[in-house]
């Protein structure tokens, strides 16, 4: 079926050391991904996406690797700091990507960041 | 700018009463949603608006109606609430900025039906 899930559903990492956060999902149909923050008591907040046709997205101290051979996604900080605690989402839309309208999230990695 | 902005921020019904979530966004964007989060779940679609006078179910649209008053706005209504929809309810909007479909999130309502 659709899904989207993550390996782990927590994560503590040292501050300063990378952070890797794992995502699969199930649908091979699925052309546009994007991950997601959310700090405690607040909305979700964009971070970075990745279409299909892209194997990896850098932005400013986050990659997104995409393996569509094992479909698989997964989202890297580096020098991780104790702001980048929250949890983090995975979503695909399986739409056809001309509209965003079938996004379907994971159940989220909290990430702890220990001093 | 305030993005975008929803109302209540709590609210406690009983059973078999109704409400509006509201939500508004100065973004001039065309696209808007609203979703629930359940703990520890990611967050499930409710109800999406692709441009202002279009509405379209989500994945969970059951026991909730849209409006899509004006570009700026898009409620939320719960006829008759029911505990299954005690939850956490952001409303979102989106643009298109590029190659991304970047959405922007509300704080949220929390809901608690007894």
């Amino acid at each position: 079926g659709e899904s989207v899930g993550l390996h782990l559903p927590t994560l503590s990492v040292q501050e300063g050391d990378n952070s890797i956060i794992n995502c699969a999902y199930s649908n091979s149909a699925s052309d546009y991904f994007i991950w997601y923050k959310q700090e405690s008591g607040k909305g979700p907040q964009f971070i970075i996406d990745i279409r299909s046709n892209m194997d990896k997205r850098q932005g400013q101290r986050v990659t997104v690797l995409l393996n569509k051979t094992v479909k698989h996604l997964s989202l890297q900080i580096a020098a991780t700091q104790p702001g980048d605690s929250a949890v983090y989402f995975c979503a695909e839309n399986i739409g056809r990507g001309t509209s965003y309208d079938k996004v379907i999230f994971g159940p989220g990695t909290s990430l702890s960041v220990i001093p | 700018n305030a993005g975008v902005t929803q109302t209540p921020k709590f609210q406690v019904l009983k059973t078999g009463q109704s409400m509006t979530l509201q939500c508004a966004q100065d973004m001039n964007h065309n696209s808007m949603y609203w979703y629930r989060q359940d703990p520890g779940m990611g967050l499930r679609l409710i109800y999406y608006s692709a441009s202002e006078g279009t509405t379209d179910k989500g994945e969970v649209p059951n026991g909730y109606n849209v409006s899509r008053l004006n570009k700026r706005e898009f409620s939320l209504r719960l006829e008759s609430a029911a505990p299954s929809q005690t939850s956490v309810y952001f409303c979102a909007s989106s643009a298109l900025a590029g190659v991304s479909y970047e959405q922007y999130f509300g704080p949220g309502t929390r809901l608690t039906v007894t």
